[in-house]
């Protein structure tokens, strides 16, 4: 099946740092890709969908100017959190969509990205 | 907030015994899928069931969805204690989003 990367896989920061962390799609091309946030024994939250070529689409309570989203080919996408303090540590996680055809409805999710923020 | 519930929110079992977990969400879905994920660690596709179908199976797993109720529930037959990870379902909104439930943290003992 697809393949999504995440890097780096931990990160230990600290506060008022930015931190960067990228989302590969290794084998297949990815037009959209999503970010969610996990805090530790809750569910997945979407921060944000990132369009290649365009502006991402936050979600609603994520502030854009922190998590800034770059999606500069079909196979990468990078959040950068800015500034980050330590209610920023989380897991975060990217998924992209398989590409077109049947399998398109599945989401490809990577390994993760545990930020602690010091 | 769209984000679906399941319950229960943690469920132990011994190996053998089957597991159940059930999914309710909120609004109009392409499709259901659930995932897997072992602690601190990324989410495994395990099947997906679209808003048409009622019944689904793979391997050990079976997933069920009814859409005038909202709800879908995944059995696990059969558990091994490698089974042990919390599980989610997640639905496909219209927008193409996935929105997760809460999660159900399952354990099999040995």
């Amino acid at each position: 099946g697809a393949v999504v990367s995440q890097h780096p896989s931990r990160v230990i920061c600290k506060s008022g740092t930015s931190v960067k962390i990228e989302c590969r799609s290794l084998d297949f091309q990815a037009t959209t890709m999503f970010w969610y946030r996990q805090f530790p024994k809750q569910s997945l939250m979407l921060m944000a969908t990132s369009n290649e070529g365009s502006k991402a689409t936050y979600e609603q309570g994520v502030e854009k100017d922190k998590f800034l989203i770059n999606h500069a080919s079909l196979t990468l996408s990078t959040l950068t959190v800015t500034s980050a303090h330590p209610e920023d540590s989380s897991f975060y996680i990217c998924s992209a969509r398989a590409p077109t055809g049947q399998g398109r409805e599945t989401q490809y999710f990577g390994p993760g990205t545990r930020l602690l923020v010091l | 907030s769209q984000q679906g519930e399941e319950d229960p929110q943690a469920l132990s079992i011994q190996e053998g015994e089957n597991a159940t977990m059930n999914c309710s969400y909120k609004t109009s879905i392409n499709n259901l899928q659930w995932y897997r994920q072992n602690s601190g660690r990324g989410l495994v596709h395990l099947i997906l069931i679209r808003s048409n179908e009622r019944e689904k199976h793979s391997g050990r797993l079976r997933v069920t969805l009814d859409t005038s109720k909202k709800s879908s529930s995944l059995l696990i037959t059969a558990s091994r204690a490698a089974d042990t990870a919390s599980y989610f379902c997640a639905t496909d909104l219209l927008s193409q989003k996935l929105v997760f439930g809460t999660g159900t943290r399952l354990l099999v003992s040995p």
